[in-house]
């Protein structure tokens, strides 16, 4: 079955650190870029960063440049975020999601992991 | 930054009802949009990619049309399962949404 399967959401303190994980299955990783688009508390989706194929290309919204980072394993079919310094306004339910051509639409998308970051 | 702005922000619709959905770029994106629904607790779906392609498996009344600027998304004839929230999304330069629009009973 093709599908995203995110994990590794939780409650933590500001400044704290998080990982989150993407497993996919079902369709060959490598050929498909992957990006994590995030929805917080009564607001609508926003996209977070980006990644190739290859992961030789990275990219990141405004909001996160410089405190979160992306990351693949294709051989582990796994997405990552690396979350840093999180900020009460980090707090959101993470989507991984598939893109067939890059930069371009998502056509799969995961469930969900929720982060909730507050003192 | 390209900003993407819908409207309305909330529409009040009942079954059978033939719904728009007006989405507008701060800049040319040509056809680089997509059209996604999100219903209450579950992942967001493609409907729409490149302005007006139907993603497979979506039913034939959701459509979607526009160029450059200005993009619509219209349900034909609303159904209990369209009861949601659609967004659009420009991938010309990155990726962004546009605020979402609830479409309620």
């Amino acid at each position: 079955e093709v599908q995203l399967l995110e994990s590794g959401g939780g409650l933590l303190q500001p400044g704290g650190s998080l990982r989150l994980s993407c497993a996919a299955s079902g369709f060959t990783f490598s050929n498909y870029a992957m990006s994590w688009v995030r929805l917080a508390p009564g607001k609508g989706l926003e996209w977070v960063s980006s990644i190739s194929g290859s992961g030789n290309s990275v990219y990141y919204a405004d909001s996160v440049r410089g405190h979160f980072t992306i990351s693949r394993d294709n051989s582990k079919t796994t997405l990552y975020l690396q979350m840093n310094s999180l900020r009460t306004e980090d707090t959101a339910l993470y989507y991984c999601a598939r893109s067939g051509w890059f930069p371009g639409w998502f056509d799969l998308w995961g469930q969900g992991t929720p982060v909730t970051v507050s003192s | 930054d390209i900003q993407m702005t819908q409207s309305p922000s909330t529409l009040s619709a009942s079954v059978g009802d033939r719904v728009t959905i007006t989405c507008r770029a701060s800049q040319s994106i040509s056809g680089w949009l997509a059209w996604y629904q999100q219903e209450s607790g579950k992942a967001p779906k493609l409907l729409i990619y490149k302005a007006s392609t139907l993603e497979n498996g979506v039913p034939s009344r959701f459509s979607g049309s526009g160029s450059g600027t200005e993009f619509t998304l219209t349900i034909s004839s609303l159904q209990p399962d369209d009861f949601a929230t659609y967004y659009c999304q420009q991938y010309k330069t990155y990726w962004t949404f546009g605020q979402g629009t609830k479409v309620e009973i």
